[in-house]
Parts: structure tokens; sequence; C-alpha cells
């Protein structure tokens, strides 16, 4: 099972808004709303911020959202923030095969 | 809010065996699967396998062969063992709660850096 493809990186200044790609494949991303979003910063482990393809966790800011078109879903951060400097994975079940769930290349997110 | 604490061997020699232990508090262990996720340096995150407190477990076709995933429900506690393992193998290595219904990994713990050397 290979991971999903994202950007290795995207940058933006504080108050714009980026877009990050997640694509799989009918099997993951384009078959189920199971995909997830997480934030990594250095050094410390993942927290979620994105479920169900679009649905935040409670404490997560309303400047994340998530979309899903065909087998390609995205994360959006809007007005960006400094804080918001990190890497983040996508994820989703699959049906392919074990394992259960994979994950994204990851990418790298810069606040100019 | 839970927070998973997990511990073992920071340090192996090729070939021996991985053993990594996670204790979750109260409640928040019983009707849950529970993941083990690692993350080599500077790449991403690989999913290991789960185990539910009924024992049930599933693994990553890749490492099934050396994986062993088990549950002590006395203690709230679930446990990895990875045999054999070699340079390719360290990595940190992060436990995390499986929401089922969502399939999505809602809670982790702090993450154990394991490192395979001679």
């Amino acid at each position: 099972q290979s991971a999903l493809t994202q950007p290795a990186s995207v940058s933006g200044s504080p108050g714009q808004s980026i877009t990050i790609s997640c694509t799989g494949t009918s099997s993951d991303v384009g078959g189920y709303n199971y995909v997830s979003w997480y934030q990594q910063h250095p050094g410390k482990a993942p927290t979620l911020m994105i479920y169900d393809v679009n649905n935040r966790p409670s404490g997560v800011s309303y400047r994340f959202s998530g979309s899903k078109s065909g087998n390609t879903a995205s994360l959006t951060i809007s007005g960006l923030q400094a804080e918001d400097e990190a890497d983040y994975y996508c994820s989703s079940y699959t049906s392919s095969s074990t394992p259960l769930y994979v994950f994204g290349t990851g990418t790298k997110v810069t606040v100019l | 809010q839970v927070q998973p604490q997990q511990w073992g061997a920071g340090l192996l020699k090729p070939s021996e065996t991985l053993s990594l232990t996670c204790a979750v508090q109260g409640e928040s262990f019983s009707g849950y699967y529970w993941s083990w996720i690692r993350q080599a340096p500077g790449k991403g995150l690989e999913w290991i396998g789960e185990i539910i407190h009924s024992g049930g477990t599933s693994q990553n076709p890749s490492l099934k062969s050396r994986v062993t995933i088990s549950v002590d429900t006395s203690k709230n506690q679930f446990s990895l063992k990875l045999s054999s393992v070699t340079a390719a193998d360290t990595a940190v290595y992060y436990c995390a709660r499986h929401q089922s219904g969502h399939n999505t990994f809602d809670i982790w713990g702090q993450g154990t850096m394991v490192t395979v050397s001679s």
C-alpha cells in the first residue's frame, strides 16, 4: 500500500490562505469519507486537526477546514499564523488490504 | 483529556526485540482500538498495527511477521513487540487511540525514540 501523495512544502505570508492536497486512490481517499489531517510541530506528537474529511475536533481553530473531490482531499488554512508553521499529514482508511490506514507523505508549511 | 503514557527501551542492537508499553487511564481504555504508529527520522508516519481491549488485533502486512501486539486489561495497558530489529526500525514510536466510528487517531502518546545500532 503506497503512501498518499502530498506536496513536500507549501508556504504563505501571515493572514493568507494556503491549501495542502492529499492524493490517493478509489480504495482509500476516493472511496471513503475517512480522511483525517494531523499537525506536527518539531519534536512533538501529531495532533488531530480534521477528521471525516471536514470535521474539526473540539478546540481546533475554525481557520482549519477540509474538503475532498474524487481521489484528492485538501486541507485549507485561512488567516495563516506563525504558529501554523509545522508538518501536516493526511491519512485515510483503505480497503485495498491491510494496512487499514495509510498516511500521506507529509507537507512542511512555512509562514514567511 | 486522556494522555497515554508510553515507555520502553530506547537503544537496541540489530536482531534484538523492541518492546514498548502504553498505559491509558480509566474508562478511556475500553471500547477503543489502540494503535502503534512509527516515524523514522525525517520521514512520514507508518501504521504498525492495533488492538482492542478484547484482544483482537490487526497488523501492517509489511511488519506482520515480526509484530506482536498484546493487551493487559487489568492495567489498562497495551504493548508492542517487534522482533529481529534492524537499523531500518529506528524511529519514534507512538501509541494512539483510534476512533473506529471515524477511522481517525484522536489521542497520541508522547512518543518513544528507538535507535537500533551495533
